[in-house]
C-alpha cells in the first residue's frame, strides 16, 4: 500500500465555509496531484505540482487553491464551499519508472 | 482529442468465473497504458503498467494486453473472487510533456456474486 495520506476521509459542511483538505506523502516524490471524481465518472485533474513552490492548474477548472511549501505536503483549500463542490477529491504523488502515480484514499466532501 | 473509452460499463459474474474488460484509447503521443483497481470509497491502486513495446503483463490473477497498433487494451481476470468487486480503470499516458499527463476512462464496474 502506498504511503500517501488524506484527511479528513469524510467531510460534511455548510455553504460558505472555508475548508482545507490535507494530503501528505512519505515517498519523497516531487510530483503531486489533486483529482476530482464524481460517482461513475472519470478522474479529472484539478491541480498539480512539480515540486516545492510549484503549483499549476489542471484540465478541470476549479475554484480551489493549492500550496506546496514542503515536498511531502500538498493541501487543497476552498475559501467558500458551495453545493457544486460536493465530490470526491483524490490526492496522488508520482515517481520512479513510468512516473507511476500512487493515490491516497480520498476525501468525500458534501456541501449542504 | 485524447480520450479513453471502456466497455462494458458494468459487469456481473459468478465467483470463480473469468472475465475480460476492454479499453480503447486515442492518446497521442502514447507513452504507456495502466490499469487501476478502485474499491468503493477508496483511491485507485495500480495493477499493471505497459509501454508501447509491451503486449502483455500479468499481476497474479490479472493479465493485461496491449495492441499499440489498434490502440486497444484488455484486462483479463482469472478465477474471480468476491474481493475483485470494484471499478477497473484504464488509463493512458502521453509523453508530450514532463508531467506525463494521464487520461482516465470511466471504469468498468465489476460485481462478483457468490
Amino acid at each position: 500500500e502506498a504511503d500517501i495520506y488524506q484527511t479528513p476521509r469524510y467531510l460534511v459542511i455548510g455553504t460558505g465555509k472555508k475548508i482545507t483538505l490535507e494530503c501528505s506523502q512519505t515517498m519523497g516524490h516531487d510530483k503531486m496531484y489533486w483529482y476530482q471524481q464524481d460517482p461513475g465518472m472519470e478522474l479529472h485533474l484539478i491541480h498539480y505540482s512539480y515540486g516545492v513552490n510549484s503549483t499549476e492548474k489542471g484540465d478541470l477548472s476549479s475554484e480551489s487553491t493549492v500550496s506546496r511549501i514542503r515536498t511531502e505536503h500538498f493541501p487543497l483549500t476552498l475559501e467558500s464551499a458551495r453545493p457544486s463542490h460536493t465530490s470526491q477529491y483524490l490526492c496522488a504523488s508520482s515517481g520512479g519508472n513510468y512516473n507511476e502515480q500512487f493515490f491516497g484514499p480520498g476525501t468525500r466532501l458534501t456541501v449542504l | 482529442k485524447n480520450q479513453v473509452e471502456q466497455s462494458p460499463q458494468s459487469l456481473i459474474i459468478l465467483e470463480g468465473k473469468n472475465c475480460t474488460l476492454q479499453c480503447n484509447y486515442t492518446v497521442s503521443p502514447f507513452s504507456n497504458l495502466r490499469w487501476y483497481k478502485q474499491d468503493t470509497g477508496r483511491g485507485p491502486v495500480s495493477l499493471t503498467i505497459m509501454t508501447f513495446s509491451e503486449n502483455t503483463k500479468s499481476n497474479g490473477r490479472y493479465t493485461a494486453t496491449l495492441d499499440a497498433d489498434t490502440k486497444q487494451s484488455s484486462l483479463h481476470i482469472t478465477a474471480s473472487q468476491l474481493s475483485d468487486s470494484a471499478s477497473y480503470i484504464c488509463v493512458a499516458s502521453d509523453r508530450g510533456s514532463t508531467l506525463g499527463r494521464l487520461y482516465f476512462g470511466r471504469g468498468t464496474q465489476l460485481t462478483v456474486w457468490p
